[in-house]
């Protein structure tokens, strides 16, 4: 079975702070992708980062940085210095193999941004 | 590109009624999902169509949710009847490959009355 598990449901950070969320994936394929989106109020779904099973590199673009393990089966995101504006609700992604590819998702982290 | 394109964005019907949802993917694009997305189940995948064939519908809710793609650039999800319950944000999203990543419509907000 595929599953998606982010078990912060709301994280609230003060601006300019650090914050971390977490993403943990279960699957039993070798080959899988794994994704992130950022829903913000105004509701469209937006692509952030497509890695897949067999990159384990890190990956940072400006503010964003993301963490791949597959030893802990975990694709956390961190934003770093945030900004009122990253509030949103993040949602991590996998799409396997065995599920035909076909792409889940997480249950999201709300994240407030206090200016 | 223009996008997923999604239709209409806001739906208001009354219980017992057929409701329809249309979307039209990117062009190219040779996977279309629907997902629905609703406060207390969060974002659900109701049926994926790979090269316009329905390859997972398992996360359709009941005989009253049917989906169709009759060909690469169009897709429709009905609801017949509609109740109160299937109020929610309906997203389509495409992709244009197993390796790529989905791009989503604007989504339709429907409210069953």
């Amino acid at each position: 079975a595929q599953k998606v598990t982010q078990a912060q449901t709301e994280i609230s950070v003060v601006e300019k702070e650090d914050v971390t969320l977490d993403c943990v994936y279960e699957t039993r394929d070798t080959t899988y992708y794994l994704f992130w989106y950022k829903q913000p109020p105004s509701g469209e779904l937006v692509f952030l980062i497509r890695r897949n099973s067999f990159d384990e590199q890190n990956e940072i673009s400006g503010r964003y940085s993301w963490n791949f393990q597959k030893s802990t089966s975990s694709f956390n995101f961190t934003i770093t210095a945030s900004q009122v504006v990253d509030s949103a609700v993040y949602f991590c992604a996998l799409s396997a193999n065995t599920g035909g590819f076909k792409t889940i998702f997480g249950a999201g982290t709300r994240l407030f941004v206090k200016a | 590109d223009a996008g997923v394109i999604q239709s209409p964005r806001h739906e208001v019907t009354e219980m017992g009624q057929e409701v329809t949802l249309r979307c039209k993917p990117i062009s190219g694009h040779n996977s279309l999902f629907w997902y629905r997305q609703t406060m207390m189940r969060g974002l659900e995948l109701l049926i994926y169509f790979n090269n316009n064939v329905p390859i997972d519908d398992s996360g359709m809710p009941e005989d009253r949710f049917s989906a169709k793609m009759p060909n690469a650039s169009f897709s429709t999800l009905k609801i017949q009847p509609s109740e109160p319950r299937d109020s929610a944000v309906y997203f389509c999203a495409s992709r244009g490959g197993s390796e790529t990543e989905a791009f989503f419509g604007q989504g339709t907000r429907l409210t069953v009355v």
